[in-house]
């Protein structure tokens, strides 16, 4: 079956430290793959997809098919940065998201 | 431009009565989701309709209904609630499947 993971449940960093959240999927083929992010009291908004090689909010995502990870790092985190993020691979099959379980990140001051 | 709108955004409900959630998006898009979110379970797609016309089961559709009323909306359902259907439902849209998501802001629905 197709899964993604999430190891971590909770990140806590300091600011201006570097930040990475875990992604691992295991998916056959090659899924386009995306982060999301929830900060507190807002909607679920897509923060960056892997095709795209942007760098959004200082965020970016190197996709690893080796390792089939696709981390996403940061190499100064802000408080602001604080909130829900979720990794989502696209299963090319059904063109469905696959959403793994979240990693809540607080960066302290 | 609101965006994808969803209502209502609380709601208590007793065990066995039925209730509809609305979504609308006023984007244009083609294709329309609904997913719950569970403590530790990240988001499981319910419904979802990949164009007018259409609705297919996602992860976990049993207990549900869904009706795309035309292109801007798409209603979720619950015809006997269940408090294991005590959640959060987020409806979403997308230009066409396999594009980025557009997500409403949630409704937070407990069944007791």
């Amino acid at each position: 079956a197709q899964r993604v993971t999430q190891p971590e449940k909770l990140l806590s960093v300091f600011k201006g430290a570097p930040v990475e959240l875990k992604c691992n999927y295991s998916y056959s083929g090659s899924p386009e793959l995306f982060w999301y992010v929830q900060y507190s009291r807002q909607r679920l908004q897509l923060l960056l997809r892997h095709i795209s090689r942007e760098s959004i909010k200082g965020f970016t995502a190197d996709l690893n098919k080796g390792e089939t990870s696709f981390h996403l790092k940061k190499p100064f985190a802000q408080e602001e940065d604080s909130a829900m993020y979720y990794c989502a691979p696209l299963d090319s099959g059904t063109y469905k998201y696959i959403f793994g379980t979240g990693t809540r990140l607080k960066v302290l001051a | 431009n609101a965006g994808v709108t969803q209502t209502p955004k609380f709601q208590v409900l007793k065990t066995g009565q039925s209730m509809t959630l609305q979504c609308a998006q006023d984007m244009n898009h083609n294709s329309m989701y609904w997913y719950r979110q569970d403590p530790g379970m990240g988001l499981r797609l319910i419904y979802y309709s990949a164009s007018e016309g259409t609705t297919d089961k996602g992860e976990v559709p049993n207990g549900y209904n869904v009706s795309r009323l035309n292109k801007r909306e798409f209603s979720l359902r619950l015809e006997s609630a269940a408090p294991s259907q005590t959640s959060v439902y987020f409806c979403a849209s997308s230009e066409q499947e396999g594009f980025g998501y557009t997500f409403g802001s949630g409704t937070r629905l407990t069944v007791v």
